[in-house]
């Protein structure tokens, strides 16, 4: 089966980190995606990790351990415009395949 | 500009009538994906199609049909067949080359 785990909600204050976390059991693994979700819309692009290690842009960063099937994605410098759902999605076989997603987790950025 | 344009972005329609959602993109995309999204549940996938004339059922494909007869296009009807249709629909494309899958803008479908 496919199971990907986020906490459901997290709180951060503007100007703080945050670290957002994701462990994933899959059928297999061709790759982690991070994707920021404002309620309503369409999900977008933020992030992908292939290999083990960090994946830095800009303010946001995202760190895969494949071996421990975890990922995390870390946002700096919050701003209360990064309030939003952030979803975690594996793709697990190769080629042009879906991704599973999580269920995101809520992050709200309070002064 | 390229992109996935999905339509209409709110639809209404009585319980036992079925609905078609379009989803068009200009990406030359092979693969295109139909999630449902409900408060709580995450994306969750109901068809995908990976070439023209060929598409796969997802995880909750039961309810629902498709069609992919253009590269372009990939239109998902909702049936009466469908318990609960009442969620936000999102269609995606991904290409070759590309790793991410890029989102329409979604269709919120209220059965009444």
């Amino acid at each position: 089966g496919q199971n990907i785990d986020q906490p459901t909600e997290m709180t951060a204050t503007e100007g703080a980190i945050v670290q957002i976390n994701c462990t994933y059991q899959t059928s297999g693994f061709n790759g982690l995606f991070w994707y920021q979700q404002h309620a309503g819309e369409a999900p977008t692009f933020l992030s992908y990790n292939v290999l083990d290690g960090l994946e830095e842009k800009g303010r946001f960063s995202s760190f895969l351990s494949r071996s421990k099937g975890y990922s995390y994605l870390l946002l700096k410098e919050l701003q209360m415009k990064d309030s939003a759902s952030y979803l975690c999605a594996v793709r697990s076989h190769s080629g042009n395949t879906p991704l599973v997603f999580g269920k995101g987790t809520r992050l709200s950025v309070i002064a | 500009d390229g992109g996935i344009t999905q339509s209409p972005k709110y639809l209404f329609r009585k319980e036992g009538q079925n609905v078609t959602l379009s989803c068009e993109q200009n990406l030359n995309h092979d693969a295109m994906y139909w999630y449902r999204q409900d408060p709580g549940q995450g994306l969750r996938l109901i068809y995908y199609s990976q070439i023209v004339n060929d598409f796969q059922k997802g995880d909750i494909a039961e309810g629902y049909s498709v069609s992919r007869e253009k590269k372009e296009s990939f239109p998902l009807t909702v049936t009466s067949a469908q318990k609960n249709p009442t969620a936000f629909y999102l269609c995606a494309s991904s290409g070759d080359f590309d790793t991410e899958a890029f989102f329409g803008q979604g269709t919120r479908l209220t059965v009444v």
